[in-house]
């Protein structure tokens, strides 16, 4: 069975600035993807960025980017530049290769401020 | 390009009622899951659907069932409503046999017990 840890508290971060989201994972699993989701007020979850388990580089989506370091279990997002519309709940998940089934941490509330 | 779509947005049931959610797909997606999210919480994997079947399910009760239709378009059933079964319900589709980085997540279906 896999796990998701994210403990940060609610997080005020200032406009233009980056932001750092932790996240760490058990899984007995040779083979997984890690994911990172946005979910605003409204509820829909936004997909934001994707990295397997083999991948060697650090994953990258425009302002997203993921630090990843198998060693350590650990899949931190980091966001530049935030923006008011980051203001949102951020939730890492993983899952087993192929069958789209999503174990998600508790979350991360981010709030960007002027 | 329609994406996900759910029905109710919210609705309210008492104890011991039973509840239908509807789900309809993304365009050319033929697999569908369900999520249950208290509040607080992450999402948590209810089942999935391929095929009309259920391939896939959670750590959920009997209580909960489900059905796939020819077009794709999907229910979640809840009998016997406790209490607890109050949450956002989730929906998102994928093709089969994609990565989960394809997901697609509706909206939701949020419903309280009383």
């Amino acid at each position: 069975a896999q796990k998701i840890t994210q403990t940060q508290p609610g997080m005020f971060v200032q406009e233009k600035e980056a932001v750092t989201l932790d996240c760490t994972y058990d899984t007995s699993d040779q083979s997984y993807g890690l994911f990172w989701y946005k979910q605003p007020s409204s509820g829909e979850m936004i997909f934001l960025i994707y990295q397997g388990s083999y991948d060697e580089q650090n994953a990258t989506e425009g302002r997203y980017s993921l630090n990843f370091q198998k060693a350590r279990k650990s899949a931190n997002l980091v966001i530049s530049a935030s923006q008011l519309g980051d203001s949102a709940m951020y939730f890492c998940a993983t899952d087993q290769y192929g069958n789209n089934r999503l174990a998600f941490g508790k979350g991360n509330q981010v709030v960007v401020i002027p | 390009d329609a994406g996900v779509t759910q029905s109710p947005t919210h609705l309210i049931k008492t104890r011991g009622q039973q509840v239908t959610l509807r789900c309809s797909p993304k365009s050319g997606h033929d697999t569908v899951s369900w999520y249950q999210q208290a509040l607080g919480q992450g999402p948590q994997f209810i089942f999935q659907y391929y095929e009309e079947e259920e391939r896939q399910r959670g750590n959920f009760p009997d209580r909960f069932s489900g059905h796939q239709f020819p077009n794709y378009s999907s229910e979640l059933n809840v009998n016997a409503l406790l209490l607890g079964d109050s949450a956002l319900y989730l929906c998102a589709s994928s093709p089969q046999f994609s990565g989960a980085n394809v997901l697609t997540f509706g909206a939701g279906s949020r419903l309280t017990v009383l």
